[in-house]
């Protein structure tokens, strides 16, 4: 039973509008959400992160929204460049230092 | 610090051989995760390890994997006898705490 879900594989976004991805999660205990980035033939890196007392963190042209009563959260990148086009992993955690648990990942292009 | 490594980058070998993945992690790091990527599952946590010590192996999917840390600086995953379902690029990680750290993977495929 998947408890992070991604249900889109691949979003294709004009360069500079915005990417929103999206991702669902089941385990109300989940109190750290982190996104990776993957570019072909390298490790996921990561890229923001949101602890579950908060329900936006910014970074440049990042941000991700928590909201848990929804169980979901969400990626923006404003604007969207070429050299985002990367699978973006969504991953959650709980109780600090347990493994995290991913989503399958959405394969994000953007089109210039 | 260099980051996760991994050896080998790609390794390519015959169904039946014994296949022996690398990891070295982030020097101070005491927590080692073990990854496999596929497309139909995403990214598998397979075993991860505490302060060398195997915590929870629950995603290893069946007794031809094994996985050791004989010391806090290296770890290895062993496939015996390899499959071609075994296909598919492995990660290793590291971390201190929340964020995980990510080595490059090793691409094996298994003919």
């Amino acid at each position: 039973d998947q408890q992070v879900k991604q249900n889109s594989p691949s979003l294709s976004v004009q360069e500079g509008r915005i990417s929103i991805l999206n991702c669902d999660y089941t385990n109300s205990m989940f109190d750290y959400f982190l996104w990776y980035k993957k570019y072909p033939a390298e490790g996921p890196t990561f890229l923001i992160s949101i602890s579950s007392i908060k329900d936006k963190n910014e970074d440049g042209r990042f941000t991700v929204f928590l909201n848990k009563s929804a169980k979901h959260l969400s990626l923006h990148i404003v604007p969207s460049q070429p050299g985002d086009s990367a699978v973006y992993f969504c991953a959650a955690d709980y109780s600090g230092n347990t493994p995290l648990v991913f989503g399958k990942g959405t394969r994000l292009s953007v089109i210039a | 610090d260099a980051g996760v490594i991994q050896s080998p980058r790609h390794e390519v070998t015959e169904m039946g051989q014994e296949v022996t993945l690398r990891c070295k992690p982030i020097s101070g790091h005491d927590y080692l995760f073990w990854y496999r990527q596929t497309m139909m599952r995403g990214l598998e946590l397979l075993i991860y390890f505490n302060n060398n010590v195997p915590i929870d192996d629950s995603g290893m999917p069946e007794d031809r994997f094994s996985a050791k840390m004989p010391n806090a600086s290296f770890s290895t995953l062993k496939i015996q006898p390899s499959e071609p379902r075994d296909s598919a690029v492995y990660f290793c990680a590291s971390t201190l705490a929340g964020e995980q750290f990510f080595g490059p993977g090793t691409r094996l495929t298994v003919l």
